[in-house]
């Protein structure tokens, strides 16, 4: 059972528009997420982070919103580059456990 | 869908001992896997592209002769970490490519916890 999911496997956004990217979870245990970036032939790089205490932290371009109540949490990108094009990851973990759980991945196509 | 397999899932070993970590894809072909490790509530460190039938790649600032790579199947690749000591201590989490380098579908191992006493 997937404990974290991203439900769309891609989305295309105009350049200059916001692209939002969707992550559910379904382990209430867990109280800290991530989101992650990869771009083709590399290891995925961190983006951003939110603890379960707060439910939006932003760190220039992106923000992430976590809904606890809906076991849901999304990362916004305005405005969107070129640059942004690839794969993001949701991840999230459990209290006092440094092991963290991802999803399958969204990818983002910024379209010109 | 693919799914990748690290063995084992945790691992305590006394200070000075080597210890392997196994990370497998189960029913897909990678010829590239990543290694990282992760400390507590903080990211992921890539340390290593892994490929198959060639050299690993690491990571500035991570020492190839302690952490050792062997990639010699399109379905295993091997961590061993040589000597270790109670700072080796942390969280190591493979990943798969599954249609070679260049696709950006990746698969995480579910990460093996090693502690050095």
């Amino acid at each position: 059972d997937q404990q974290v999911k991203q439900n769309s496997p891609s989305l295309s956004v105009q350049e200059g528009r916001i692209s939002i990217l969707n992550c559910d979870y379904t382990n209430s245990m867990f109280d800290y997420f991530l989101w992650y970036k990869k771009y083709p032939a590399e290891g995925p790089t961190f983006l951003i982070s939110i603890s379960s205490i707060k439910d939006k932290n932003e760190d220039g371009r992106f923000t992430v919103f976590l809904n606890k109540s809906a076991k849901h949490l999304s990362l916004h990108i305005v405005p969107s580059q070129p640059g942004d094009s690839a794969v993001y990851f949701c991840a999230a973990s459990a209290n006092g456990d440094d092991k963290i759980i991802f999803g399958k991945g969204t990818r983002l196509h910024i379209l010109p | 869908g693919a799914v990748v397999s690290q063995h084992p899932s945790w691992v305590i070993c006394k200070s000075g001992t080597s210890v392997k970590i196994e990370c497998r894809s189960l029913d897909f072909q990678a010829t590239t896997m990543f290694w990282y490790r992760q400390f507590p509530k903080q990211s992921l460190m890539l340390m290593a592209t892994s490929n198959e039938g060639s050299k690993a790649t690491y990571e500035q600032g991570v020492e190839k002769d302690k952490f050792l790579i062997n990639h010699a199947s399109l379905t295993l690749s091997t961590l061993t970490v040589t000597s270790a000591h109670p700072e080796d201590s942390s969280f190591y989490i493979c990943s798969a490519s599954r249609n070679g380098p260049s696709t950006d579908t990746q698969y995480f191992g579910p990460g093996t916890r090693l502690t050095v006493l």
